[in-house]
């Protein structure tokens, strides 16, 4: 089955300097990246996703890219602010097999803390 | 996207004991799921909810411990059954999108004493 490695574990930033977290996916046939943000004592919120017929979307601050045929796909904050600081989770889609929605698996996080 | 709620937000139980977890939406939706984050660790799928069917559980996860309803488009129960406190951990409703993307209810906090 699909599985997300995501790294590094924990990132620490100056406020204000750029931010990068970078997953790797073994399916080929995933074909739907998003990305998640979870502060302390709440649920994922989805930031930013990705499908597999793009390289690269922009929201504002945020970026994501995906390179298919590395099988890997990568989060860019910029110009980080300390309200950034969060959990941060990669996931990959693994088709159920028909309909709208797919099963998502899910790496390990990354704690980015953003120094004021 | 939608408004997911979940009740309760967190509580303690004693092992041996059951625990109902509910899972609300403001909109009709296709596909719900349960997730579980132990302590520390990323999100696992626990099962997809289907409306008018059983539920689809993934390996690790059975129906007589985590039974499942979805008697509706809006709403589903997760039961954590005879708990020990390996089952302390955030459990997290999910619903699908449109376009297939995925959003989270703000959380259930479990902890088994």
């Amino acid at each position: 089955g699909e599985n997300v490695e995501q790294h590094p574990s924990t990132l620490s930033v100056q406020e204000g300097d750029s931010a990068v977290i970078k997953c790797t996916y073994s399916d080929s046939a995933s074909n739907y990246f998003p990305w998640y943000k979870q502060e302390l004592g709440k649920g994922p919120q989805l930031i930013i996703d990705i499908r597999s017929n793009v390289g690269e979307k922009k929201d504002q601050r945020i970026a994501v890219t995906l390179n298919k045929t590395a099988k890997h796909f990568s989060l860019h904050i910029t110009e980080t602010q300390p309200e950034d600081s969060a959990v941060y989770f990669c996931a990959a889609s693994n088709p159920l097999g028909g309909g709208a929605t797919n099963k998502l698996i899910f790496g390990t996080g990354t704690l980015l803390a953003v120094q004021p | 996207s939608a408004v997911i709620s979940q009740k309760p937000s967190r509580d303690i139980c004693q092992r041996g004991t059951s625990l109902t977890i509910q899972c609300q939406v403001d909109s009709q939706v296709t596909m719900m799921f349960w997730y579980r984050q132990q302590p520390g660790q990323s999100l696992t799928l626990i099962a997809t909810a289907n409306q008018g069917s059983e539920a689809t559980y993934e390996s690790g996860f059975v129906i007589d411990k985590f039974p499942i309803s979805r008697p509706n488009l809006t709403f589903s129960t997760l039961t954590v059954s005879n708990m020990s406190p390996e089952d302390s951990s955030i459990y997290l409703c999910s619903v699908g999108g449109r376009m297939g993307e995925q959003y989270f209810g703000p959380g259930t906090r479990l902890t088994v004493t």
